[in-house]
Order: structure tokens, then sequence, then C-alpha cells
């Protein structure tokens, strides 16, 4: 069994300020991650996915996150965020024995001020 | 290309109704996940389907929710009789065959409101 955990449940930052979104997770296995966005009344979309190789992962709106198979961890950063960056983030896991199931946090909201 | 379609986007209905939510997942994937998302409890996995068979549905929370999948294009989550504490929006996913580093990928889903 897996769990995620995401300590932080709200996060303002100001616009074009660099953020960090922490994702730590718990497994028996080994497994794979992942980290999905979902915008006001929309649902979820992936933003990056680390399944093996470079730590260092990096996706949509210049997004990345770093794994970190020592501390268990998976954080996600942007250097400057933008207005419209506001939304809800979720981190997620999968196992690799097959297992199709996604493990998910509880979610950070991320505001932007302006 | 067409994502995951799902509809109704907005259900508003008497408690003692029955609601059905229905959803064409990306065609060529063949599995499909249920989840219902509030605001505290999360997002949570009520079922999900392999080549149209129901893997595992141990999130379904009581027998007044039950989930169809006739054919690969096609599912549908029942709540039979509805109550106000089913409101909640719903979210169909779909992914292709393949490991489970495939990642999932999810409807606009439907937002449900029980009187």
């Amino acid at each position: 069994a897996q769990s995620v955990t995401q300590l932080d449940s709200q996060v303002p930052v100001f616009e074009e300020a660099p953020v960090e979104l922490r994702c730590n997770y718990s497994s028996s296995v080994s497994v794979y991650l992942f980290w999905y966005v979902q915008y006001p009344n929309q649902g979820l979309q992936l933003l990056l996915k680390y399944l093996s190789g470079s730590t260092l992962v990096k996706g949509i709106n210049g997004f990345e996150a770093e794994f970190n198979k020592s501390q268990t961890s998976f954080h996600l950063r942007k250097p400057s965020v933008h207005i419209s960056d506001t939304a809800e983030y979720f981190c997620a896991v999968s196992d690799m024995g097959g297992n199709e199931k996604l493990t998910f946090g509880t979610g950070t909201r991320l505001t932007i001020i302006p | 290309d067409a994502g995951v379609i799902q509809s109704p986007r907005h259900e508003v209905t008497e408690m003692g109704q029955e609601v059905t939510l229905r959803c064409k997942p990306i065609s060529g994937h063949n599995s499909l996940f249920w989840y219902r998302q509030t605001m505290m409890r999360g997002l949570e996995l009520l079922i999900y389907f392999n080549n149209n068979v129901p893997i595992d549905d141990s999130g379904m929370p009581e027998d007044r929710f039950s989930a169809k999948m006739p054919n690969a294009s096609f599912s549908t989550l029942k709540i039979q009789p509805s109550e106000p504490r089913d409101s909640a929006v719903y979210f169909c996913a779909s992914r292709p065959r393949g490991p489970s580093n495939q990642p999932q990928h999810f409807g606009d889903g439907t937002r449900l409101s029980i009187l």
C-alpha cells in the first residue's frame, strides 16, 4: 500500500516569485510519481511524471520536480509563477507492479497574488 | 483528439431520485476509473474497470451506488436512491493499455447537487 502526503493545503505566492509545493510518499514497493493540476471547474491534467532515470523532471507550463529517493519526496517547483498558475495541485503515485490505481495526496491550493 | 467526455456537466435533483452519470473514455483506452471529489474527503476512487470488467469496487460507498461498462466506449455510474450527502463532483478517467506508468486522463467532471 502507498500513501502520499502534501503538508501544505494552501500556498499563497506573489506573481513572478518562485514556488515549491511539497510531496512526500510512503510505499513498500517502487513507485512511479506524478503531479496533476486542476484548474477551476475542470478535471485533472498531467503536469509531469517520474518513471526512471534523471531525478529532475520537466513538465508543462515551466514546472519541474525532483525525485529524492532517500527522502521519499517529489517536490514541485517553478522559478517564476504567473496568475494563470492559480489552481490545485495533486501529487500521486502508482506502484511499478502493475496495479493501475493511483494514490493521490490531498492537494495544495496555489494562489497567486498580483 | 477528443478527451474523456462526461455528461451531464451539472445535475441538480431532489433526494430519493435516481441519478445516472455518463462517461465516454478516450478511444483505445482500456481502463476506466470513477472518482468522487468533495471538500471533506478530497479525491476518492470509487471503482475501476479494465477491458470493461470491474476490477476494484472497494471504494463504492454503499449499495445505492452501481457502475457498469457495457462496452469499451461507454460507462455509467448510477445512484439510486440519491441522498444529499452524495453531492460532489464526479470524475471519470481513462488510461491506455500498458504499464502503470501510463497516466490517467480525466474528464471535466459532473457537478452533482442533491437537494
